[in-house]
């Protein structure tokens, strides 16, 4: 199974940060199979990623996706008030899928 | 849009059938996937079938208790759960899958409890 681990675990930012979120995988993961998801409280999760840098139809610019082999980041250029959420990677190559931990964006 | 339906309350041991109803695309095109997430805890992924139930798949924690199949002719995909466990309890989500989960349901809440 590949364990994915999110860094930081919280994230205290500012409108108009750049926040940058990591996901680092136990064994190398295919980057066609990496995502990132948006989730608010109460809310199903959202697609940002797919193929680690792709962005999802909708998804604003300012939300990007790099990495390949272990490492992988979401980097958000300008934080907006409605980004403040939690954001979880996945790995859906090989069984069994996995999602990291969850990295909190939260207001300074 | 996905509706996912079938929660409750149950009793340890107990079983529960799931349903997820699809609409606006084209639902037999499409694999499908279950994740279900803990009160206060991350996502974890529980099953995903194929777009003709060729294939299916699930995690450890739930293999051989829980069951996924799909009627494209009713635009559903189901989860028979089966000797639920407490730590069973979660909203469990259905999602579509094609790069990544790219649309999601609103869940539905399972709570296994004595």
């Amino acid at each position: 199974e590949i364990v994915l681990t999110q860094s930081p675990g919280t994230h205290s930012l500012s409108p108009g940060d750049r926040a940058t979120l990591s996901c680092r995988a136990s064994q190398s993961v295919s980057s066609s199979f990496l995502a990132w998801y948006q989730q608010k409280p109460g809310q199903a999760p959202r697609l940002l990623i797919y193929g680690a840098s792709r962005r999802a139809a909708g998804i604003p610019d300012r939300f990007s996706g790099s990495g390949s082999g272990t490492d992988f980041t979401l980097t958000i250029s300008r934080l907006e008030p409605e980004d403040f959420a939690v954001y979880y990677c996945h790995h859906y190559g090989s069984s069994p899928w996995t999602f990291g931990q969850g990295t909190k964006v939260e207001i300074k | 849009q996905l509706v996912e339906s079938g929660g409750g309350l149950v009793k340890p041991g107990g079983s529960l059938r799931l349903s997820c109803a699809a609409s606006g695309f084209s639902f037999s095109s499409f694999t499908m996937t279950w994740v279900r997430q803990a009160p206060g805890k991350g996502l974890q992924w529980v099953s995903t079938i194929g777009s003709s139930s060729n294939s299916a798949d699930y995690a450890d924690s739930v293999e051989g208790r829980f069951t996924i199949s799909r009627d494209n002719a009713e635009n559903s995909v189901y989860l028979q759960m089966n000797s639920l466990r407490v730590d069973d309890t979660a909203v469990y989500y259905c999602a579509r899958t094609l790069r990544g989960l790219d649309h999601w349901g609103r869940g539905t809440l399972v709570s296994v409890s004595s």
